[in-house]
C-alpha cells in the first residue's frame, strides 16, 4: 500500500510569513493527526481530524490551524511564523475504529524559519 | 507536555549485543507503543502492548509493561548496525482522546 505522503518535504520561510503543509493519508484511513517535533520539546500533538472535523487539539496557539477535506487529505497552516516554529512536522493517519490507535507516519516536512 | 521520560537518552553498543531502553509514564493508559525514527524522518511503528499485558514479543523485540510502576522497557536482541535510530515510547492515555503522547526518546547507536 502507498504510505502517508507529505508535501513539501523541506521548506524555508521568514518570520512573519505563513505556511501550509499538506498530508495525504493511506487510502481508506479517515483519521489524520499532526505532530510537531523539535529538539527541545520532542514530539508534541497538534491536532487530529476525522471526517473533516477536528476531534482533538493540542496545546498550541491559534496561529496553528488545520483542516481535512472530504477525501481525508489534510492541511495544516501556521500563520505569522516565529523562529520557534522551526521543526519537523509529522502527519499520521489511522483507520477509524476501536482502539488500539495504530498510526502510519509520513516522512515529515522540515520547516526552517529564518 | 510529554507523558514521561525515557532512559537512557543515548546508548551506544556493539553489533550483536542487546539494547535495553526504558520508558516511564505518569497516568493511566489504554496501551503503550514503541516507534523507531531514523535520523529526522518519519516514525515507524514497532510494537504495541495493551494495559492488561505484561510482555510481548515481535522478532528480535521484547517489550514489557509494568502498570503498577508505570513503566515499560524495550529490548532489542542481537542488535545490528541497521538498528541505529531513535526509539520512542508512546502512550494512549485513558480518557486522553484520539492521540498518542510520546516520550523523550532514546538514541541508539550500534557500532560494527
Amino acid at each position: 500500500k502507498a504510505g502517508v505522503t507529505q508535501t513539501p518535504r523541506y521548506l524555508i520561510k521568514t518570520r512573519g510569513q505563513q505556511v501550509t503543509l499538506s498530508c495525504s493519508p493511506i487510502s481508506g484511513h479517515r483519521s489524520v493527526s499532526w505532530y510537531q517535533q523539535t529538539p527541545g520539546q520532542g514530539l508534541q500533538f497538534l491536532f487530529e481530524y476525522f471526517s473533516e472535523t477536528q476531534r482533538n487539539k493540542g496545546n498550541f496557539p491559534g496561529r496553528f490551524s488545520g483542516r481535512q477535506f472530504s477525501n481525508s487529505r489534510s492541511e495544516m497552516n501556521v500563520s505569522t511564523l516565529e523562529l520557534g516554529d522551526s521543526a519537523l512536522y509529522l502527519c499520521a493517519s489511522s483507520l477509524e475504529g476501536d482502539r488500539p490507535l495504530l498510526y502510519d507516519f509520513g516522512p515529515g516536512t522540515r520547516l526552517t524559519v529564518t | 507536555s510529554q507523558q514521561g521520560e525515557e532512559d537512557p537518552q543515548a546508548l551506544s553498543i556493539q553489533e550483536g549485543e542487546n539494547a535495553t531502553m526504558n520508558c516511564s509514564y505518569k497516568t493511566s493508559i489504554n496501551n503503550l507503543q514503541w516507534y523507531r525514527q531514523n535520523s529526522g524522518r518519519g516514525l515507524v511503528h514497532l510494537i504495541l502492548i495493551r494495559s492488561n499485558e505484561r510482555e510481548k514479543h515481535s522478532g528480535r523485540l521484547r517489550v514489557t509493561l509494568d502498570t503498577s510502576k508505570k513503566s515499560s522497557s524495550l529490548l532489542i536482541t542481537a542488535s545490528r548496525a541497521a538498528d541505529t535510530a531513535s526509539y520512542f515510547c508512546a502512550t494512549d492515555l485513558t480518557g486522553g482522546g484520539n492521540k498518542l503522547t510520546f516520550g523523550t526518546g532514546t538514541q541508539l547507536k550500534v557500532e560494527l
